[in-house]
């Protein structure tokens, strides 16, 4: 178990481009989840999976941002047309399948941070 | 909808003092509670949850909170603060059903002083 890994950990880039972020869940978690965190706020929620269904999206996810998880085991998240306003932390997190129900622990990642200059 | 309430966004004390951090949530159902920690440039770690049970919750690193319905708190305590705990903490909700995602309060920076 070397838990959950994001990359890259750091992105720079200018407004109006596109960015991707990886995140790779620990092994066998069916879930996953992306929130944003910006500073001095606890993180926000903005999509989860299940397997590789979408099942939730928070309206904080416009059109310009789409998250994937092709193969139910490693996810992206895709800013596109990037804007000022998204520079931010986005942490990925993942938890395991069984019968616990909501309580069941997310792990998180590290981080990517963005910089949208 | 759920909210997360963190009374004092700094707070500071002596190294081998009470650490008390406050936490309220808003729902008319008591969710799952959590209380996690974030190092400077790390993710988030969970030191200790409430889900059902026992409203005196044990976590790690010596910490516990107390899960009080009447008051729709679930205040992180330590009784003897070490260097080692100065980090960031988040209180967070999950409300019960069917929902799996956190609801954060907006944190709570811890410093010890020596």
């Amino acid at each position: 178990d070397t838990g959950v890994s994001q990359n890259p950990r750091h992105k720079i880039t200018k407004r109006g481009q596109n960015v991707t972020f990886r995140c790779d869940p620990i092994s066998e978690h069916n879930r996953l989840y992306w929130y944003r965190q910006t500073l001095g706020q606890g993180p926000e929620f903005l999509t989860y999976f299940q397997n590789e269904a979408q099942l939730e999206k928070s309206r904080l996810l416009s059109d310009r941002f789409s998250a994937e998880r092709p193969k139910g085991s490693f996810s992206t998240l895709e800013i596109q047309r990037t804007e000022q306003g998204d520079s931010a932390m986005y942490l990925c997190a993942s938890s395991p399948r069984g019968s616990g129900g909501a309580q069941e622990t997310q792990y998180f990642g590290p981080g990517t941070r963005l910089l949208v200059l | 909808a759920q909210s997360v309430t963190q009374l004092g966004s700094h707070v500071s004390v002596s190294e081998g003092a009470l650490v008390l951090l406050r936490c309220n949530y808003s729902s008319s159902v008591p969710p799952y509670l959590f209380w996690y920690v974030q190092y400077p440039n790390q993710g988030l770690q969970l030191l200790l949850k409430y889900t059902t049970g026992a409203t005196l919750v044990k976590g790690i690193n010596g910490f516990e909170a107390e899960f009080k319905k009447s008051e729709t708190s679930f205040h992180l305590t330590k009784p003897s603060a070490h260097m080692s705990d100065a980090a960031e903490y988040f209180c967070a909700v999950i409300p019960s059903g069917s929902a799996r995602q956190l609801t954060f309060g907006s944190g709570t920076q811890l410093t010890v002083l020596p």
